[in-house]
């Protein structure tokens, strides 16, 4: 079936370092593809998402490429902020409406 | 604009009490779905709805039972409480077009 693999956190980096967060996945067809992020007390907030091979999703600073060929939608950002520190999903959505999420990556920044 | 609206924020249950979480978007969105957070295992999605009248079941939908009678509305009963359903619950609503989905804040509950 489909699923999300996520890398494991704590992610901890100091203000202003360049952030990567691996994604990949597992679907038949072409899924859709998304980043949430969740901030500490909040429901989750979409980040940002691709829809097609090649795509590249931004928002706020973070970009994600959508590669078909590695199945990887690794989020990037190239200078943190101690405000980024949330809990980050990677998600797919394949033909029907639901969304398989990733188990989360807790990122810490530290001033 | 409200948004999605969850209900209650924190509970505090005894095994084998029964309780109902609600949740009410006001966007007129057909997709509902709520899903349960717990460490380590990201978001597991419980039920879903469609549309009015239609539900159906997600990953881990035992012990918990839904209806959905309106489209603003998609209640999550759980029908005897265990402790293995202390988590934090989500429900989320979305259309069909562009695929992204609107959360409420979440429900914490606790079995005791």
């Amino acid at each position: 079936g489909n699923s999300v693999t996520q890398m494991e956190g704590p992610v901890t980096l100091s203000e202003e370092a360049f952030l990567t967060i691996n994604c990949t996945y597992t679907a038949t067809g072409y899924p859709s593809l998304f980043w949430y992020v969740q901030y500490p007390g909040e429901g989750l907030q979409l980040l940002l998402k691709a829809t097609k091979a090649d795509d590249k999703g931004s928002n706020k600073g973070f970009e994600a490429t959508y590669r078909k060929e590695t199945t990887s939608f690794h989020l990037e950002k190239g200078s943190v902020q101690v405000s980024d520190s949330a809990v980050y999903f990677c998600a797919l959505r394949d033909s029907s409406y639901k969304l398989i999420f990733g188990s989360g990556t807790r990122l810490l920044v530290r001033p | 604009n409200a948004g999605v609206t969850q209900t209650p924020k924190f509970q505090v249950l005894k095994t084998g009490q029964s309780m109902t979480l609600q949740c009410a978007q006001d966007m007129n969105h057909e997709y509902m779905s709520w899903y349960r957070q717990d460490p380590g295992m990201g978001l597991r999605l419980i039920h879903y709805s469609v549309g009015a009248g239609i539900t159906d079941q997600g990953e881990v939908p035992n012990g918990y039972n839904v209806s959905r009678s309106t489209t603003e509305d998609f209640p999550l009963r759980l029908l005897s409480a265990a402790p293995s359903q202390t988590s934090v619950y989500f429900c989320a609503s979305g259309t069909g077009n562009t695929g992204e989905l609107f959360f409420g804040e979440g429900s914490r509950l606790t079995v005791l």
